[in-house]
């Protein structure tokens, strides 16, 4: 069965403290994995998409990388803005529609204190 | 970025009563999703539709039902809302498989308490 396993499900950092957020899967063939931000109230925002292992993306503050059974959020020098709820997925192939499908990790809420 | 809109945002109504979650999406995206998600949980897909006429249901089993008439808009619909349907419901849609993969968008997200 497909899953997704985030860790830690809270971290609070101070500001400037960099750090590092966990995501490992189990999935039978791996098409995608995906890395969303959430605020309170809102709908996921998008981040990052990894295909393979070995692959790394930058944006900011913050760097996916992905190995064959886990992917890392790396978040240097958080800023207090940066607090949210940062979501993992992935997208594993299969056949006809249902391909494209997502399965989520539950998150890690990053709190980022002054 | 997509554009993804849904209506109410909020949504507080008493049992038994029948209710539509607004979606639409102006990026002329084929695929679209509703997952519900709970407080500290994880998102549950409940139904997707790769196109006009086409609805599947999806992991999470569900009291409710989508159409897809049009390219644009995924409404769905309890026919009898119950206090066990309180929770958010969020919308995104994906654009047509041409690369390996297909990123989702989301829209804001519509809270539903059933009273």
């Amino acid at each position: 069965e497909d899953q997704v396993t985030q860790s830690p499900e809270a971290l609070r950092l101070q500001e400037g403290e960099s750090s590092s957020l966990n995501c490992s899967y189990t999935v039978s063939g791996l098409r995608g994995l995906f890395w969303y931000r959430q605020d309170p109230g809102k709908g996921p925002e998008f981040l990052f998409t990894l295909y393979s292992a070995g692959e790394e993306k930058e944006k900011e503050r913050l760097k996916a990388t992905l190995t064959k059974k886990e992917s890392f959020l790396h978040i240097t020098a958080p800023k207090p803005e940066d607090s949210a709820t940062y979501l993992c997925a992935v997208q594993a192939w299969g056949y006809g529609g249902s391909q494209g499908n997502l399965i989520f990790g539950k998150g890690t809420k990053l709190s980022v204190k002054p | 970025e997509a554009d993804i809109y849904q209506t109410p945002r909020y949504l507080v109504i008493g049992t038994g009563k029948k209710i539509t979650l607004e979606c639409s999406q102006t990026m002329g995206h084929d695929k679209m999703y509703w997952y519900q998600q709970d407080p500290g949980m994880e998102l549950h897909l409940i139904h997707y539709s790769y196109g006009v006429n086409s609805t599947e249901k999806g992991d999470l089993s569900s009291e409710s039902t989508v159409s897809r008439i049009r390219t644009e808009h995924f409404p769905l619909t309890l026919e009898s809302a119950r206090p066990s349907h309180t929770s958010q419901y969020l919308c995104a849609s994906s654009p047509p498989a041409g690369g390996i993969q297909e990123t989702q968008y989301f829209g804001p997200g519509t809270r539903l308490l059933v009273l």
